[in-house]
């Protein structure tokens, strides 16, 4: 089973501030890295699939990059919707693994 | 819009049983593979089980394998996960999820509201 492991867990940043958040996993996983955004209360939501692709009404300010095992996922000038849960997931092997999450607070 | 919108949760003592539903509308059931991913309480993200589009074939989670069965009736638009031997720790919100891509290995692009299932006696 690939782990991933996420870095910061948590990340205190103030709104209009550019947020970096890391996923590496234990072996590599190609392109076949997802990135989802998880509010209190809700069920995670899409932002970026294979990497680098921007799932359908995902703003601009979310982009993701990486290959293999080193993956990026950034956020170019927080807005205040966007103090969540990030969570990586790779698609390469089965099971799906998860990250364990990214909490990125309002500073 | 895609709606997802799961039922069957609630309290269930240690070894019993539960059956979760998953009503779908907005998109054509039977053309996408389906999964169950859950969230223990304060914790991360597990995917459980995962089904075909026409239900054939079904992958398990080695925590819930021999314990769970997916299954989906596309006539009636539903997933369902029989949950039977439950043990605390399948205590989690259940989410019903729609993959994108091969179905063993895809992604969810939308999701339901989650359902809590609660194990302890």
């Amino acid at each position: 089973e690939i782990v991933l492991t996420q870095s910061p867990a948590t990340l205190s940043l103030s709104p209009g501030e550019r947020a970096t958040l890391s996923c590496r996993a234990s072996q590599s996983v190609s392109n076949y890295l997802v990135w989802y955004q998880q509010k209190p209360g809700q069920a995670p939501r899409l932002l970026i699939y294979d990497a680098s692709n921007r799932a359908t009404g995902i703003p601009a300010r979310f982009s993701g990059s990486g290959s293999g095992t080193d993956f990026t996922l950034t956020i170019s000038s927080l807005e205040p919707e966007d103090f969540a849960v990030y969570y990586c997931q790779q698609r390469s092997n089965w099971p799906g693994t998860f990250g364990q999450g990214t909490k990125v607070e309002i500073k | 819009e895609v709606q997802l919108l799961e039922s069957g949760g609630g309290l269930v003592q240690p070894g019993g049983s539960l059956r979760l539903s998953c009503a779908a509308s907005g998109f054509t059931l039977s053309d996408c593979a389906m999964s169950w991913v859950r969230q223990a309480p304060g914790k991360g993200l597990e995917w459980v089980s995962v089904i075909t589009t026409n239900g054939d074939t079904t992958y398990y989670a080695d925590s819930v394998k021999g314990r769970f069965t997916i299954s989906r009736d596309n006539s009636e638009n539903t997933l369902y996960l029989q949950m039977n031997s439950l043990r605390a720790e399948d205590t989690a919100v259940y989410y019903c999820a729609k993959v994108v891509g091969a179905w063993y290995l895809g992604y969810f692009d939308n999701w339901g509201q989650g359902t809590l299932v609660t194990v302890s006696s």
